[in-house]
């Protein structure tokens, strides 16, 4: 069965340090990871996903698939960067359900 | 936030009583999904959707019961609540590639 574990349930960081915030899963297909991010007081929505490989507010992410590893970096953090992230993983193109870790709750210290 | 409501957004009942959550959507996805919010567990899909009148259980099921009706409406009951169900419970639509969430609704059962 598919799992994806984020180790941290809390981080704290300083503005302008980096950040990355882990995400394993574990799943023998080819999967579909997703960063979705849900900031106080908004809707939980989609931050990034890695098949499209880009890069949302300063956030990148890599999949590794030697490590089953797919964490969100971003370089110099920012104090509205505080949040409750989520990784998030799917079978493949075409699947149609999602199966998140249990989240990591980010603060940015000024 | 692609159209998506539920309602209540916040209820108390006691144990034993049954509970219904709605969750409404204007842009006709087909897929739509119930979600459970735990600290440390993160989010659990407990049913979902594939169209009117077809619905699938998910990782969380067991004392939950779905409903589609009209595309737009996708309703879960809990048919005996207990005090293990008292949650934040969010309704998603769209398919894995891409989720959008409702705001949320908070059940405390007593």
């Amino acid at each position: 069965a598919q799992r994806v574990t984020q180790p941290e349930k809390l981080l704290s960081v300083f503005k302008g340090a980096p950040v990355e915030l882990k995400c394993n899963y574990s799943y023998s297909g080819s999967p579909e990871l997703f960063w979705y991010v849900q900031y106080s007081r908004q809707r939980l929505q989609l931050l990034l996903r890695h098949i499209s490989r880009e890069s949302i507010k300063g956030f990148t992410a890599d999949l590794n698939k030697g490590e089953t590893s797919f964490h969100l970096k971003k370089p110099f953090a920012q104090e509205e960067d505080s949040a409750m992230y989520y990784c998030a993983l799917s079978e493949g193109l075409g699947a149609q359900k999602l199966v998140f870790g249990q989240g990591t709750r980010l603060t940015i210290n000024p | 936030d692609a159209g998506i409501t539920q309602s209540p957004r916040h209820k108390v009942t006691e144990t034993g009583t049954p509970v219904t959550l709605r969750c409404h959507q204007t842009e006709n996805h087909r897929y739509m999904y119930w979600y459970r919010q735990d600290p440390g567990h993160g989010l659990r899909l407990i049913h979902y959707s594939y169209g009117v009148k077809d619905t699938d259980k998910g990782e969380v099921s067991d004392g939950y019961s779905v409903s589609r009706s009209k595309t737009e409406d996708f309703l879960l009951t809990l048919e005996s609540a207990t005090s293990s169900q008292t949650s934040v419970y969010f309704c998603a639509v769209g398919q894995a590639y891409e989720q959008y969430f409702g705001p949320g609704t908070r059940l405390t059962v007593t």
